[in-house]
């Protein structure tokens, strides 16, 4: 089966760290570009950051720039989402979806089921 | 960054409604653009890439159309299951934008 399954979620101080992880199974998990999208309660879904197949090409929302570091390990067949200096605007249920990029578009086919991150003192 | 405008913010419709949701780019986009539906506490579900090309497995009454700033999301009859948030997804150029969503809701 195709899978993705988010991990790591957690109550974080502003200014903590934390990293979030992809697992992927039932499909070559080093042929897919990865993306990382969320959702703030209550509110609309919002593209974070993406990497391409081998890990070389990284690309964020410019709110996260600096801060947050999508990376992947295909050996592992995971994809990674390590973010620091975190404040209450990143509190989210953050999805990890593959994109099958098709007739030269994005198209994020399988996500996983999201992780939560909480911002609070 | 592109912004992605979609009209209405919600709606309220009748099973066997045509619906229709658009959406407008700040700029052109060629045909860049994808549409996903969400329904509450799960995750979104991809409909239709590359702004007409429908995902495998959608039901065909879902359609897509357009290209440069303006785009259509068509439900031809709705049905209950189609009750729903439905989002447009800009992917020409980077950040990647969604649009802010509309909810269809039963009337």
């Amino acid at each position: 089966e195709v899978q993705l399954v988010e991990s790591g979620g957690d109550l974080v101080q502003p200014g903590g760290s934390l990293r979030l992880s992809c697992a992927a199974s039932g499909f070559t998990f080093n042929t897919y570009w990865m993306t990382w999208v969320r959702q703030a309660p209550g509110k609309g879904l919002e593209w974070v950051a993406n990497i391409n197949e081998g890990g070389s090409e990284k690309n964020y929302v410019d709110s996260v720039k600096g801060r947050f570091t999508i990376s992947r390990d295909n050996a592992q067949k995971s994809l990674y989402l390590q973010m620091n200096s975190l404040t209450a605007e990143d509190t989210a249920v953050y999805y990890c979806a593959r994109d099958k990029y098709t007739n030269g578009s994005d198209a994020y086919d399988i996500w996983g089921q999201g992780t939560k991150l909480t911002v609070s003192s | 960054a592109i912004q992605m405008t979609q009209s209405p913010s919600s709606l309220s419709a009748s099973v066997g409604d045509r619906v229709t949701i658009t959406c407008r780019a700040s700029q052109a986009i060629k045909n860049d653009l994808g549409w996903y539906q969400q329904k509450p506490g799960t995750a979104p579900k991809l409909l239709i890439y590359a702004a007409s090309g429908l995902q495998s497995g959608v039901p065909s009454r879902f359609s897509g159309s357009g290209s440069g700033t303006d785009f259509t999301l068509t439900i031809s009859s709705l049905q209950p299951e189609d009750f729903a948030t439905y989002y447009c997804l800009q992917d020409y150029s980077y950040p990647r934008t969604f649009g802010q969503g509309t909810k269809v809701g039963i009337k």
